[in-house]
């Protein structure tokens, strides 16, 4: 089963807007960290947060984080043609280490 | 250069055939994984290994099987027992140290059953 759950599932905005998507987990977890995949490539790593951390930044993106709630969004601001791609979370649970699990993905287009 | 290549890019295999994906990385990490994606899906996870010699099963382990016998390699064989084997298979490794998971992902092989 999947620990973390994107929504939404797809998003479609205009070049110069913000992108908000977020991700839901069920288990305590050490780490979550947002990936990016163009199509038919490998993930690349774009940001970790780690459990004692609320919020995080790295040049145009946000990614907050609610252990509370099991809730991560990833802001993507002033986005760009180029950012189109789909965005995953991923999670290490407490009690799995080396664990890595990941969402469905949200599949942004970001339209010029 | 440091990285993870996965080979080949495509494979094609008859229905009935084993065939094995090849998993290189020259990261010096420890922990490597392996991956499935179905078209516009997420990832799921098929094994994992946290060292030479020691592996553990992901979500989707049935009709697979896995070595480790060097820290560098962690080849992926999809058996005959892999009912619907057509899919988009990633390979990863992480240093896993300092509390960094951070996965390095290779490029990919695409499988399809002919």
């Amino acid at each position: 089963s999947q620990q973390g759950e994107e929504d939404p599932q797809a998003l479609s905005i205009q070049e110069g807007e913000n992108a908000t998507m977020n991700c839901s987990y069920k288990t305590s977890i050490n780490n979550l960290q947002w990936y990016r995949q163009n199509s038919g490539r490998g993930l690349v790593h774009l940001i970790l947060i780690r459990s004692n951390e609320r919020e995080k930044h790295s040049g145009r993106l946000r990614v907050t984080l609610d252990t509370s709630k099991k809730s991560s969004s990833l802001l993507i601001t002033a986005s760009r043609a180029a950012d189109t791609a789909s965005y995953f979370c991923a999670t290490d649970g407490l009690d799995s280490s080396y664990k890595l699990i990941f969402g469905s993905g949200t599949r942004l287009l970001v339209r010029p | 250069d440091g990285g993870i290549t996965q080979s080949p890019k495509y494979l094609f295999r008859k229905e009935g055939q084993n065939v094995t994906l090849s998993c290189e990385q020259n990261l010096n990490h420890d922990a490597m994984y392996w991956y499935r994606q179905d078209p516009g899906q997420g990832l799921r996870l098929i094994y994992y290994s946290q060292i030479v010699n020691d592996f553990q099963k992901g979500d989707i382990a049935e009709g697979y099987s896995v070595s480790r016998e060097k820290k560098e390699s962690f080849p992926l064989t999809v058996t005959s027992a892999q009912k619907n084997p057509t899919a988009f298979y990633l390979c990863a490794s992480s240093s896993w140290g300092q509390g960094n998971t951070e996965a390095f992902f290779g490029q990919g092989t695409r499988l399809t059953v002919v």
